[in-house]
């Protein structure tokens, strides 16, 4: 079992739809949890981190951890085609490193 | 533009070629890593700096793969005896010290062995 699973997808939702992601990882040790989103053939970009459980709001974007089930979650309101990307969830483990989902690839249909 | 550059941004080499990687990352970042990432896969660590300190080695990181930050700064990435199996694209990031869930990616190397 892989830490951090992430469904690959892709999900396909109309423009101006909110758009649930979600994730579960295996080790409760984590306690920090991020969302980056990534463009065909470009790095990572860092969209937003938690610290434990609860939610966190930026602009369109809420990410949500519930440490309880293992579970995070990104919902993006309002979605726009440039918002089309693949979004990696991922945990800090006690060593310092990021550990990644595989991604799930997100298309916002004009 | 004081984001962290990767150079080059393309390789394609043949099988058995050495090949070296660059990383410049954010300037008041004090720690840089090195991942690589596979199509449909996400980023897995390779290797990290804290300075010039290379901290800590995945075991993907074969014999082959060295890395260096000689000044604590920008860090080099080597490949020797180049395989098919290393086609990948390797990923620099750099964070603030005790930031690590703070980092921040470069652009990518994409490798492609022949």
């Amino acid at each position: 079992q892989k830490e951090v699973e992430q469904d690959p997808g892709p999900l396909s939702v109309p423009e101006g739809a909110i758009v649930s992601l979600n994730c579960t990882y295996s080790n409760s040790a984590f306690q920090y949890f991020m969302w980056y989103r990534q463009y065909s053939r470009k790095g990572p970009e860092l969209l937003m981190y938690t610290y434990s459980s609860g939610n966190k709001e930026d602009g369109r974007f809420t990410a949500q951890v519930d440490k309880s089930s293992k579970y995070i979650s990104l919902f993006i309101r309002d979605s726009q085609p440039s918002d089309s990307a693949t979004y990696l969830c991922a945990a800090l483990n006690r060593d310092d490193k990021i550990i990644f989902g595989k991604g799930t690839r997100l298309h916002i249909l004009p | 533009d004081t984001g962290v550059s990767q150079d080059p941004r393309h390789k394609i080499t043949k099988r058995g070629q050495n090949v070296t990687f660059r990383c410049d990352p954010i300037s008041e970042h004090n720690r840089l890593y090195w991942y690589r990432q596979t199509l449909g896969q996400g980023p897995e660590f390779l290797t990290y700096f804290q300075n010039e300190a290379q901290l800590e080695k995945s075991r993907l990181l074969s014999d082959r793969f060295s890395a260096e930050r000689p000044k604590g700064s920008f860090s080099t990435l080597e490949i020797q005896r180049t395989e098919q199996g290393d086609s990948a694209m390797y990923l620099c990031a750099s964070s603030g010290s005790g930031l690590s869930y703070e980092q921040y990616f470069g652009p990518g190397t994409r490798l492609t062995v022949t």
